[in-house]
């Protein structure tokens, strides 16, 4: 049970280039995120995803785009990189419950983006 | 590389020592308030959480406590250990069926042997 793998885990991208981050998850989980995190800050959610086929924007989607095909896998594209998206990103999923929100999460070990 | 730990907020305690760390929030409308930690190089943990109908829970060697009149949350750990080094950060769920995490800034928490 691998939980949530993210892809690749370091990349450089130059600016203006475009790239697709995945993340798999095998849990058979409803929800997925993509968060960024940049030093000395929080986690901002970038957009997010309550089942397949379905997609919203979170705390900072602009520059970003997502797809959720398949109940496992989410995969957020930048199609044009900028030097203001090197961050680490994470993916997470969770899953329903029938008695009010889930709060815990489970994160991929990350992504590390610089874009130059 | 550069660590997601500069420039947070530190608390540096004694190995053994009990360590509170605060956390204040915003959104009064947020259903549970969640700790959650992050070693260096992995990505955050669930830790422990309360429902905002409550004003204290406990967990192993953790206690979460929640204030709602000034909006703030802490978690303390007894008897801290080395392996509790980490940044700890809450977060909040809000109301409705999207199960969206919403985090705070982090605390960087570094156990001293």
């Amino acid at each position: 049970n691998a939980g949530v793998t993210q892809t690749p885990k370091f990349r450089v991208l130059k600016t203006g280039q475009s790239m697709t981050l995945l993340c798999a998850q095998d849990m058979n989980h409803e929800y997925m995120y993509w968060y960024r995190q940049d030093p000395g800050m929080g986690l901002r959610l970038i957009h997010y995803s309550v089942g397949e086929g379905t997609t919203a924007k979170g705390e900072v989607p602009d520059g970003y785009n997502v797809s959720r095909l398949k109940k496992q896998n989410f995969l957020l594209g930048l199609e044009s990189a900028a030097p203001s998206q090197t961050s680490v990103y994470f993916c997470a999923s969770s899953y329903v419950t029938g008695q009010g929100p889930n709060t815990e999460a489970f994160f991929g070990q990350g992504t590390r983006l610089t874009v130059v | 590389g550069e660590s997601v730990g500069l420039h947070l907020p530190t608390l540096s305690v004694q190995e053994g020592d009990n360590s509170i760390i605060n956390c204040a929030y915003s959104n009064s409308a947020s259903d549970y308030f969640i700790w959650y930690k992050q070693e260096s190089g992995k990505g955050p943990q669930f830790i422990i959480d309360i429902r905002s109908n409550m004003d204290k829970r406990q967990g192993q060697r953790v206690t979460v406590l929640l204030n709602k009149t000034v909006k703030h949350l802490s978690l303390q750990i007894a008897a801290t250990q080395p392996g509790d080094s980490a940044v700890y950060f809450c977060a909040e769920v809000e109301s409705g069926a999207t199960n969206k995490l919403i985090f705070g800034t982090g605390t960087l928490l570094a156990v001293q042997p």
